[in-house]
């Protein structure tokens, strides 16, 4: 079944942790992106990445880090959390995001975290 | 720099009625539109998407949304709404210079009832 699957899909930690949240696809997607959802503000792009090892910010990108080593894979990455992250975040892929070739994206279930 | 505005937070609607939920951009350059609909606790699916062509889009579950250039809108409507597109809505923007990045609006939440 083709899917973006995301992990956690709950988190619950205390500023400062590091944590990872990964996003996978298995539809050999060029494209991937993180946004974040917060009451009345509706997404926000975080980091998005065109294909393997390039990546650039969103709207929002400010402590966050994204990697993309392998097409599957697109973690997003907290290195010091604070509670101002607290939202609900999700992954989306596409085959392209390129103008008259936009696909349409795909979006994963959703991580909700919680930052104490 | 461009900007969605979605003029409703919320829209309720009797079943069966028509429904229309608004949709406004801010850009000085040609963009790509495009509504998405979240049922409750799940993620995003594309409605319906506007990159060319012919100004009236037609999406899934019979929603429709017209591209108005002048008065640089996309009101996604649907003549006869059902419980099943009780969702949230949201209309985004990306721009033909930079179409990886994406604009989301706030979102409508649409409710409909009995």
């Amino acid at each position: 079944e083709a899917q973006v699957t995301q992990n956690p899909r709950y988190l619950i930690t205390v500023t400062g942790k590091k944590l990872t949240v990964t996003c996978s696809q298995n539809m050999n997607h060029e494209y991937m992106s993180w946004y974040r959802q917060d009451p009345g503000l509706g997404l926000r792009q975080i980091y998005y990445s065109m294909n393997v090892e390039v990546t650039d910010k969103g709207d929002v990108p400010e402590g966050y880090k994204v990697s993309r080593k392998e097409k599957r894979n697109f973690p997003l990455i907290l290195e010091s959390p604070s509670p101002n992250q607290t939202s609900l975040y999700f992954c989306a892929s596409s085959l392209w995001m390129k103008g008259l070739r936009t696909d349409t994206q795909y979006f994963g279930p959703g991580t909700r975290l919680t930052v104490l | 720099a461009q900007s969605v505005t979605q003029l409703d937070s919320q829209v309720p609607v009797f079943e069966e009625a028509p429904v229309e939920l608004r949709c406004n951009y801010s850009s000085s350059v040609s963009v790509y539109l495009f509504w998405y609909v979240q049922y409750p606790n799940q993620g995003l699916q594309l409605l319906l998407k506007y990159l060319s062509g012919s100004t009236l889009v037609k999406g899934i579950n019979g929603f429709e949304a017209e591209f108005n250039k002048s008065q640089t809108s996309f009101h996604l409507r649907k003549p006869s709404v059902h419980i099943s597109d009780t969702a949230e809505y949201f209309c985004a923007v990306s721009l033909y210079s930079s179409a990886s990045k994406i604009i989301f609006g706030s979102g409508t939440r649409l409710s409909i009832r009995p």
